[in-house]
């Protein structure tokens, strides 16, 4: 079936350090791949995201890869801040395009 | 512009029983999914309403079942409530059918005991 692995499972580094979490998705039809930040007791906020004619994207110090021949696609966080912990997940397009399918997640813990 | 809101925030309810969870989309947002959370693990697609129609079902049983309606808020409703039904319920809004842009509630944390 569709599945969506996700590394590491944690990542802790320090304040101003760069940070990357990879993905690797099944479903070749897959053309949107977003990522989402999830505190505790909050559900996930879209972050950043990524469509399949686009090789990468930036939003500040949030960026997005995407090589779709390999199926792999990694988000990159620059200057970490501690307001940056948190649980972030990758997914991507599944379910015949409805429904998106999640990663198990990384707990990425920045400290000062 | 009104996120999207969920209620009740907390629910425990016993196996055999039943339970209503309700979702008010974003404005302007005409699509609900839904997705189940256990703890430690990434959201699991339930189903998805488009204008008040099931546009996608993942691999849940039929006791899983909503509606959505025409304001696109939507319920969804669980019987003969399982153990393993203990989790977080989120639902998304976004602007049509599809995984596109979806926009997360804060959920509701649904214990069975």
């Amino acid at each position: 079936g569709e599945n969506v692995e996700q590394h590491p499972s944690t990542l802790s580094v320090q304040e101003g350090d760069s940070a990357v979490i990879k993905c690797t998705y099944s479903d070749s039809a897959s053309n949107y791949f977003p990522w989402y930040k999830q505190e505790l007791g909050k559900g996930p906020q879209l972050i950043i995201d990524i469509r399949s004619n686009v090789g990468e994207k930036k939003d500040q110090r949030i960026a997005v890869t995407l090589n779709k021949t390999a199926k792999h696609f990694s988000l990159h966080i620059t200057e970490t801040q501690p307001e940056d912990s948190a649980v972030y997940f990758c997914a991507s397009e599944g379910q015949a395009g409805t429904a998106l399918i999640f990663g198990k997640g990384t707990t990425l813990s920045v400290s000062s | 512009e009104t996120g999207v809101t969920q209620s009740p925030t907390h629910l425990i309810k016993t196996r055999g029983q039943q339970v209503t969870l309700r979702c008010s989309s974003q404005s302007g947002h005409n699509t609900v999914s839904w997705y189940q959370q256990a703890l430690g693990q990434g959201p699991q697609f339930i189903f998805q309403y488009y204008r008040e129609e099931e546009n996608g079902r993942g691999n849940f049983p039929p006791r899983f079942s909503g509606l959505q309606f025409p304001n696109y808020s939507s319920e969804l409703n669980v019987n003969a409530l399982e153990l393993d039904d203990s989790a977080l319920y989120l639902c998304a809004s976004s602007r049509a059918g599809g995984p596109d842009e979806q926009f997360f509630g804060p959920g509701t944390r649904l214990t069975v005991l």
